[in-house]
């Protein structure tokens, strides 16, 4: 199994509708992460939580909420989705201690998400 | 602020050629830097790291030194091949309580 899990893979929604974008890892991290890729534009980050009782905006937050379930669940929604938030979205955890051989971001596969 | 700037592709190389794409940082203090390569369909994975001056991270025959004079941590691959065609990212990590800082990304395309 894959240390870090993006459900769905892919998705078509309309615009309006409410989606949720799911994320659960195995890593034991405390540390997740929301970015989102838009070609030319790299990695943008979304949300971010550092552990179960913190979260906090990223650059790119409005339009986006999220919800940490346990230390090993992210949740990224849209509430009323719209067209430009058609974009690659990936989650990812961290291990944030420099002598860790472990240390840095280990991402998920991501979720294609089309709004039409 | 923090932030990274990469030279911007596509690079487009023949299979055996030298490879660099550059990158150069702007943060305060003593951030950690990676490398990160997107294979086609997939996610993020981690390349390499340098978390302090001088060091030389390394891996699949990739390597980048941290240089702290110049801010840069230039990506090098002596001689490429056809399945390094991806796209690369340069990112740093400023401190302990902060978040990863990317650039927007090189692609590296190469032919046989």
């Amino acid at each position: 199994d894959a240390d870090v899990t993006q459900t769905p893979r892919n998705r078509i929604t309309k615009t309006g509708k409410r989606i949720m974008l799911e994320c659960s890892q195995t890593k034991g991290h405390d540390r997740m992460y929301w970015y989102r890729q838009d070609p030319g534009l790299g990695l943008r980050l979304i949300y971010y939580s550092f552990d179960v009782k913190d979260i906090n905006k990223g650059e790119i937050s409005d339009g986006y909420s999220v919800s940490r379930q346990a230390q090993a669940k992210f949740s990224l929604s849209l509430e009323s989705a719209i067209p430009n938030q058609t974009a690659l979205y990936f989650c990812a955890t961290s291990d944030s201690s420099p002598g860790s051989v472990n240390y840095g971001y280990t991402f998920g596969s991501g979720t294609r998400l089309t709004v039409v | 602020g923090n932030s990274v700037t990469q030279m911007e592709g596509p690079v487009t190389l023949s299979e055996e050629a030298f490879l660099t794409i550059n990158c150069t940082y702007t943060a305060t203090g003593y951030p950690s830097l990676f490398w990160y390569v997107q294979y086609p369909g997939e996610g993020l994975q981690l390349l390499l790291k340098a978390t302090k001056a001088d060091d030389k991270g390394s891996n699949k025959g990739f390597e980048a030194t941290y240089r702290k004079e110049t801010t840069s941590f230039h990506l090098e691959k002596g001689s490429v091949q056809v399945s390094d065609s991806a796209v690369y990212f340069c990112a740093l990590y400023p401190s302990g309580y902060s978040t990863l800082t990317f650039g927007k990304g090189t692609m590296l395309l190469v032919s046989p």
